[in-house]
């Protein structure tokens, strides 16, 4: 079935520093895939997403490529801030019909950035 | 443009209770998905309803019920609560377009089975 794989956090990094949260994922097809931010006791906020091999999604500073041949989905950021500490989501959704519209998360990766 | 609502925002019961809770879809969303995610975890699929019917199922039990009403609404009912129950659960909305379609969430309701 469906997976998804993410990097271990916590993840605790100065602001200004370059951010990579890694992604990896297992599914029929092409999914699309997708981050989710949430922050502290809040509902998740679709961050960016991609829907096919090579696809760029990006927003607020963020960026991640779709990658088929190595089934990855690798969230950056160039340089973050402060408020960018939440925790982060991968998901996919199967392309394999209408209908099975499920998404499938990861355990999501904490991060903090420290002024 | 309202988002996606859930009430009530917390919630405390105890064991062998039944618990209802409620989600309101982002305006011109027709389709509503549940999660329920537990401290630490990601979300995990419960079920989704399109046209007022379950349409796809993840792995929970039958003590996890739903509905969907003509305005797109949708309730979620658990019976028979156990303490691993506990969680926050999600509810999104979104359009049956494609795989691509988007899913917006909600703030959810923190349940907590005593």
């Amino acid at each position: 079935g469906d997976s998804v794989t993410q990097m271990e956090g916590p993840v605790t990094l100065s602001e200004e520093a370059f951010l990579t949260i890694n992604c990896t994922y297992t599914a029929t097809g092409y999914p699309s895939l997708f981050w989710y931010v949430q922050y502290p006791g809040e509902g998740l906020q679709l961050l960016l997403k991609a829907t096919k091999a090579d696809d760029k999604g990006s927003n607020k500073g963020f960026e991640a490529t779709y990658r088929k041949e190595t089934t990855s989905f690798h969230l950056e950021k160039g340089s973050v801030q402060v408020s960018d500490s939440a925790v982060y989501f991968c998901a996919l959704r199967s392309a394999a019909n209408f209908g099975n519209e499920k998404l499938t998360f990861g355990t999501g990766t904490r991060l903090t950035i420290i002024p | 443009d309202a988002g996606v609502t859930q009430s009530p925002t917390h919630l405390i019961k105890t064991r062998g209770q039944q618990v209802t809770l409620r989600c309101s879809p982002k305006s011109g969303h027709d389709t509503v998905s549940w999660y329920q995610q537990a401290l630490g975890q990601g979300p995990q699929f419960i079920f989704q309803y399109y046209e007022e019917e379950e349409r796809q199922r993840g792995n929970f039990p039958d003590r996890f019920s739903g509905h969907q009403f003509p305005n797109y609404s949708s309730e979620l009912n658990v019976n028979a609560l156990l303490l691993g129950d506990s969680a926050l659960y999600l509810c999104a909305s979104s359009r049956p377009q494609g795989p691509s379609e988007t899913q917006y969430f909600g703030p959810g309701t923190r349940l907590l089975v005593l």
